[in-house]
């Protein structure tokens, strides 16, 4: 268990709606990274928030928004589904705002499933 | 940009050695190892620095070449729980002070009896 918390695990939705993503961090950690996973392909990066603040942005869609809360929570907001959106959301998360020489821990994921 | 890593896929019965390569355009600072069992959550393995400073959790080894700004991951006598797909990950500091931590597409590895 790597202490990250992601609901829900499992999601069908139809195209065009909306759906909201949420993750737990470790306790401690300020650092909440977003991932999308398409069927058998790599971990895409989304988006990174820190203490309640974007810091790093990768190549999400317009459709495509977080945040993260005071409690550091994160959620992922995703509207106008496509099919081409069903995918595995991961969120990982790490104590510091460069992390890179630091570890992720990543969250068990929701799977999206787009109708 | 992200890593590009090699081989795609591998197969290997018990007992036997791989390597896995993973490349980047761009200069780092670290790479970052993970593995990643079918629908499950990528797992860390371990991190590799500048300077030769690496932190890990398993018994797996790894090297990095600053200059030629590549890693490879060895796996040596390899067990069934071995199989997964690996993935590198190389971060990049982005404008805002944060970090992009950038995976390659991963290299499926079978352990077979």
């Amino acid at each position: 268990d790597s202490g990250v918390t992601q609901t829900p695990k499992h999601l069908i939705t139809a195209t065009g709606q909306r759906v909201t993503l949420r993750c737990s961090p470790r306790s401690g950690d300020l650092s909440v990274y977003w991932y999308q996973q398409s069927l058998d392909q790599g971990l895409q990066f989304l988006i990174q928030y820190y203490n309640g603040e974007e810091r790093a942005k990768g190549n999400i869609l317009e459709r495509f928004s977080a945040q993260q809360f005071p409690d550091l929570h994160s959620e992922l907001n995703l509207s106008s589904l496509e099919l081409g959106d069903s995918a595995l959301y991961f969120c990982a998360s790490s104590p510091y705002l460069r992390g890179d020489d630091t570890e992720a821990f990543f969250g068990q994921g929701t799977r999206l499933t787009v109708v | 940009q992200q890593p590009v890593q090699s081989p795609q896929a591998v197969i290997l019965r018990e007992g036997e050695d791989a390597v896995i390569n993973c490349s980047s355009s761009k200069a780092l600072y670290s790479v970052h190892w993970y593995r990643q069992k079918h629908g499950e959550a990528p797992v860390f393995l371990m991190i590799l620095l500048k300077g030769g400073e690496q932190k890990g959790h398993e018994k797996i080894s790894a090297s990095f070449n600053e200059k030629k700004q590549q890693s490879s991951l060895y796996l040596t006598a390899s067990q069934l729980s071995y199989s997964g797909t690996y993935f590198c990950g190389t971060p990049r500091l982005h404008n805002n002070a944060g970090n992009m931590l950038t995976f390659g597409g991963g290299t499926r590895l079978m352990v077979k009896p």
